[in-house]
């Protein structure tokens, strides 16, 4: 069964210093893992994915993600922290579409990280 | 694009009532997911339907608890009897095929006083 980790409840940030949202991840084979944000009241919007390819994935709003194979990591940045980041964001892993144990199609969410960042 | 499109956005129900949440997919995708959200248990998955079809309803928490999809564009998912413990969000979400990004609604926001 795949899990994902956001070892921190919460990040804090002054604005205009660059950020970091941490994810680690478990799942059998090659992951899909992905990063969403939540707005208070909203839904889950997606920001950024990574399939394959690069291990620096771009995504909305300036963010990007890097992947690591080694460290089965998926940590979310962003080099200049805006008041309007913050926010609930989440992490999410699932198999490679190839794999087709129990669970394929499941994404699994890590536990949320609320950033505030502070003007 | 509509997005998905929940309903409705928010509700407040006696205990005892039956409760059915409503979801439009984003138009041409063939996978269905339910899942609710609380601060106790965070994101969790109650149903994932493919092509219409439930493929995985294991994450329902009990036979109070029931989902339907009639068609592509449709889906609900029903509450009966609801009890205060229901209380939470609910999300659908959508995608087009294995492996393609899934696409979260705006959720119902249930309240069960």
């Amino acid at each position: 069964a795949q899990s994902v980790a956001q070892p921190e409840d919460q990040v804090n940030v002054a604005e205009g210093n660059p950020l970091t949202v941490k994810c680690t991840y478990s799942v059998s084979g090659n992951p899909y893992l992905f990063w969403y944000v939540q707005y208070p009241n909203r839904g889950l919007q997606f920001l950024l994915k990574y399939i394959t390819g690069d291990n620096l994935v771009k995504g909305s709003y300036g963010f990007e993600a890097e992947f690591n194979k080694s460290q089965t990591s998926f940590h979310l940045k962003k080099p200049s922290a805006l008041v309007s980041d913050s926010a609930l964001y989440f992490c999410a892993v699932r198999p490679h579409p190839s794999y087709s144990g129990a669970g394929s199609y499941q994404l699994t969410f890590g536990k949320g990280t609320k950033l505030s960042v502070i003007p | 694009d509509a997005g998905v499109i929940q309903s409705p956005r928010h509700e407040v129900t006696e205990m005892g009532q039956e409760v059915t949440l409503r979801c439009k997919p984003i138009s041409g995708h063939n996978s269905l997911f339910w899942y609710r959200q609380t601060m106790m248990r965070g994101l969790e998955l109650l149903i994932y339907f493919n092509n219409n079809v439930p493929i995985d309803d294991s994450g329902m928490p009990e036979d109070r608890f029931s989902a339907k999809m009639p068609n592509a564009s449709f889906s609900t998912l029903k509450i009966q009897p609801s009890e205060p413990r229901d209380s939470a969000v609910y999300f659908c979400a959508s995608n087009r095929g294995s492996g393609n990004t899934i696409y979260f609604g705006e959720g119902s926001w249930l309240t069960v006083v």
